[in-house]
């Protein structure tokens, strides 16, 4: 059973077409969410880290959200260039490490 | 960018030859990681490194080993390619264990 679930696997947005996605965990323990952007031929690229419930951080078009159990991503009026995929990974303890699981992604595109 | 640099980008190989990947970073970051991505999966944790000669596994370790003997390199063999090793394997590095994870370009590996 995955740790980490995002939906939904593949989203097509209109541009100005605002949507969220979602990052949805059952570990126990939560000590940070990690939400990240991998254009195509590229690694993953560092977006936003989120500690506690109720946490929000915001960059340009992009508001990440924390709650007990899920994160969203809201993007705001999209562009075609904030087509990626978008990945979340959660750190808690397991075997006495905080090393970051990974969920499989949510492509977006946007067209114009 | 970060500073870590992967190589080669793109290799060819054997079943049954060894393989090995390089990663450098000019960061001087503590933690380094070996991760895997594949469609369906996502990134999937090979091993990682928390210091110069210590190193742990990750969730999908067999077949693979590492090394590290200086800060800045973080070496991963593959024993006996398989072509089920087929795949992009990406690099990452972090300052402290708690620290987001930034990523190089990765390395494509094709096991024919």
């Amino acid at each position: 059973e995955d740790q980490v679930t995002q939906s939904p696997e593949a989203l097509r947005l209109q541009e100005g077409e605002s949507s969220s996605l979602n990052c949805s965990y059952t570990v126990s323990g939560l000590r940070g969410l990690f939400w990240y952007r991998q254009d195509p031929g590229k690694g993953p690229e560092f977006l936003f880290t989120l500690y506690s419930a109720g946490e929000e951080k915001e960059k340009e078009r992009l508001k990440a959200t924390l709650t007990k159990k899920e994160s969203f991503l809201h993007i705001t009026a999209p562009k075609p260039e904030d087509s990626a995929t978008y990945l979340c990974a959660v750190q808690a303890p397991t075997g006495g490490s905080y090393i970051p699981t990974f969920g499989r992604g949510t492509s977006l595109i946007v067209h114009p | 960018d970060a500073g870590i640099t992967q190589s080669p980008r793109h290799k060819v190989t054997e079943t049954g030859t060894p393989v090995t990947l390089r990663c450098h970073q000019t960061e001087n970051h503590r933690y380094m990681y070996w991760y895997r991505q594949d469609p369906g999966h996502g990134l999937r944790l090979i091993h990682y490194s928390y210091g110069v000669k210590d190193t742990d596994k990750g969730e999908v370790s067999d077949g693979y080993s590492v090394s590290r003997s200086k800060t800045e390199d973080f070496l991963l063999t593959l024993e006996s390619a398989t072509s089920s090793q087929t795949s992009v394997y990406f690099c990452a590095i972090s300052e402290s264990e708690g620290s987001p994870l930034h990523f190089g370009n990765g390395t494509r590996l094709t096991v024919t």
